[in-house]
Parts: structure tokens; sequence; C-alpha cells
């Protein structure tokens, strides 16, 4: 149980195009998802805390109008990396948790992207 | 802020040989997570621990939440050459929000 998928696995775009991240809870419903981004032999960065049906909470230091997540469904989040430049190529991953506070996060598989 | 510091940073083994990390915070914490994550991969579960004291096993790994609430410790014995990767504790903030921080991180390396 505790299933949560992120599409794609990886993605190659140019500078100044868009690119969409999909995360997804399986079995379960999540009404918070929190999105990571993670540098090569570094450690994991919160960059936003993902509400389903308000406004996301970002983390000091991370654009919001670079990085819009739409939390549209209980078991559906999005991260858009919106006008990409070769500084946001990163490893981002999402995660969610289907418990109350304190209950443990459940990792997708993550998201390679890498800007031309 | 809350910071979670993980040492050592890195390790190399042989195989067969015990291992031991552990994870400090200048802060208490109320629950203890450890996440194993292999390369190009998200971070997984392992262990979780919810009480002072607590003493948790899954298989080869060990988890200990420390007496004072500010550190925790992961034990692997008998190392195998899966077990390489990177090995992060985390915990919940205490700021009233809801999320998580991760720790440095140990990276863990098997020889055989």
């Amino acid at each position: 149980g505790a299933v949560v998928s992120q599409h794609p696995s990886w993605v190659i775009c140019k500078s100044g195009t868009s690119v969409k991240i999909e995360c997804r809870s399986l079995d379960f419903q999540a009404t918070t998802m929190f999105w990571y981004r993670q540098f090569p032999k570094q450690s994991l960065m919160l960059m936003a805390t993902s509400n389903e049906g308000s406004k996301a909470t970002y983390e000091q230091g991370v654009e919001k109008d670079k990085f819009l997540i739409n939390h549209a469904s209980l078991t559906l989040s999005t991260l858009t990396v919106t006008s990409a430049h070769p500084e946001d190529s990163s490893f981002y991953i999402c995660s969610a948790s289907p418990g109350q506070f304190n209950s443990p996060l459940h990792f997708g598989n993550g998201t390679r992207l890498t800007v031309t | 802020g809350q910071q979670l510091n993980q040492s050592p940073q890195s390790m190399f083994i042989q195989e067969g040989e015990d291992v031991s990390m552990n994870c400090t915070s200048s802060s208490i914490f109320n629950t203890w997570l450890w996440y194993k994550q292999d390369p190009g991969e998200g971070p997984v579960l392992l262990i979780a621990l919810y009480k002072a004291g607590e003493l948790t096993s899954n298989g080869r790994l060990t988890a200990q939440f420390g007496i004072t609430r500010k550190d925790s410790f992961l034990n692997i014995s008998a190392s195998i050459p899966s077990d390489v990767g990177i090995y992060f504790c985390a915990g919940p903030t205490t700021s009233g929000t809801y999320k998580y921080i991760f720790g440095t991180g140990t990276r863990l390396k098997v020889l055989a």
C-alpha cells in the first residue's frame, strides 16, 4: 500500500519551454503532497507543500511563479516548471502520506529534468 | 531553523560487516523516519519511530529513537552489496505546519 507514482521519470527540454510533472497517489487519498528538489550528492530540499483545493505553500527562496503547483484532486498534484533554464536542471521528487500529522511520507520515483 | 545532521557522511565497508549511522538535531523531534535512496530513484521508507527509546527492526535493519528525542540511530547487520545507497533520516517540523525535513545523508558503499 501507499504507492506514489510520478511521471515522467525523465525529461529533456529546451531553455524557455515549460515542463509539467505529475504526482499521483495510487491507493490512497492525499490532501497534502510535497515537492522536493535534489541536486547531485545532496539531500532533499523541500520546495513546496501542495494542498488539495487551495494554494500551495512555498518554502523560502522558491519562486512560486517559476514552479507552479496545482493540486486538483485528492490523488493528483502537478508541478510545472515554467520558462525552464539550465539551472532548473535537477531531480524533482514528490511525496505524500495516507495518514495524518507525523505519518510517514511515501515518495514517487522522481523526475530527472535536463534543460538544454 | 531545525536541522538534521547525519554521520558519517560516507562509509566503505566489507560485505558481511555491521554498519552504524546516526542522525542528530539541536531540537526535539516527535517522529524519526529512516529512508534509503538508490541512484536515480525516490527514497524508500525503511523504519518509522514514534516514541523516545523505541527500538524497531526491519529485517537486518534496526533503528532507535534516542531518549533525548534529539537523535536516532540506524544499524545494518551483515551488510550485503544491495545495501549500497544513501540513507536519510527525516523528521516532521514543529513549526506548526505539517512538513518533513531531511538529514544530510550517509552514503554507504559495500565492497564484495
